[in-house]
């Protein structure tokens, strides 16, 4: 069965980077019919999109965050990660990676996800 | 503010059926597939209607998803104390090339 495990820092210091890695386990990150993501969750309030990423390395970001975020994929090691940089108070959250099924994919939603992982900025 | 409208409460009793409602524009709803997700207090999303009104493996169809127009909804039925959580609609928005959520609705069984 499928697995995902959010791990990284949490606690990170105002104008510097934030970094987290997903790891996959019982199963392959190599799929055409899915992507791997990001989504976050600031204390109280909904759920925000930050971006996914393909297991070829291609990459969509949410417009709103694109200047800051980078997403990477490390098919070697069933992982991929998050960079978010120049952070602010404003990015404190619980970050959650997740699949999602392409639209050829039998389930197209992000269908599993992490527990989640509290990042908090702050000096 | 959420690009995707929500009602921050509904409630009902238990055994009863309440709806959660979604409201969007012909960027998102109207011409994508929308999801549903019920977050239980302290946990990660769960997934519980995808393409607008298929159920995953091992969700009770007590839950159902329609969509019409520019507007989802959620149903669900028989409620039970287990069901009190947020519930979150998602969907792409095609204008914002984004993956988008409704604020969520809190869930109480009262």
């Amino acid at each position: 069965q499928l697995q995902l495990q959010e791990s990284g820092p949490g606690l990170v210091k105002p104008s510097e980077t934030l970094s987290l890695t997903c790891t996959v386990s019982g199963g392959s990150i190599i799929s055409s019919i899915y992507y791997w993501g990001w989504i976050r969750q600031p204390p109280g309030k909904g759920l925000e999109w930050i971006g996914n990423i393909f297991y070829s390395g291609s990459t969509y970001y949410n417009p709103s965050l694109k200047s800051r975020v980078t997403i990477s994929i490390d098919t070697s090691k069933t992982q991929f990660s998050l960079k978010l940089s120049s952070v602010t108070a404003a990015d404190t959250a619980v970050y959650y990676c997740a699949r999602q099924g392409s639209s050829s994919a039998p389930i197209n939603a992000f269908d599993i996800w992490g527990q989640g992982t509290m990042v908090t900025v702050s000096s | 503010q959420s690009v995707l409208t929500q009602p921050p409460s509904v409630s009902a009793a238990p055994g009863q059926k309440v709806t959660i409602s979604c409201s969007g524009s012909s960027s998102n709803i109207g011409n994508n597939y929308v999801s549903w997700y019920q977050q239980l207090p302290g946990t990660a999303p769960k997934l519980l209607i995808y393409d607008n009104n298929k159920r995953p493996s091992g969700i009770p169809d007590r839950f159902s998803g329609s969509k019409s127009g520019t507007s989802a909804t959620l149903g669900i039925t028989g409620l039970q104390t287990g069901d009190e959580a947020d519930y979150y609609c998602g969907t792409w928005d095609s204008s914002l090339s984004a993956e988008v959520f409704g604020g969520g609705t809190k869930l109480a069984v009262l």
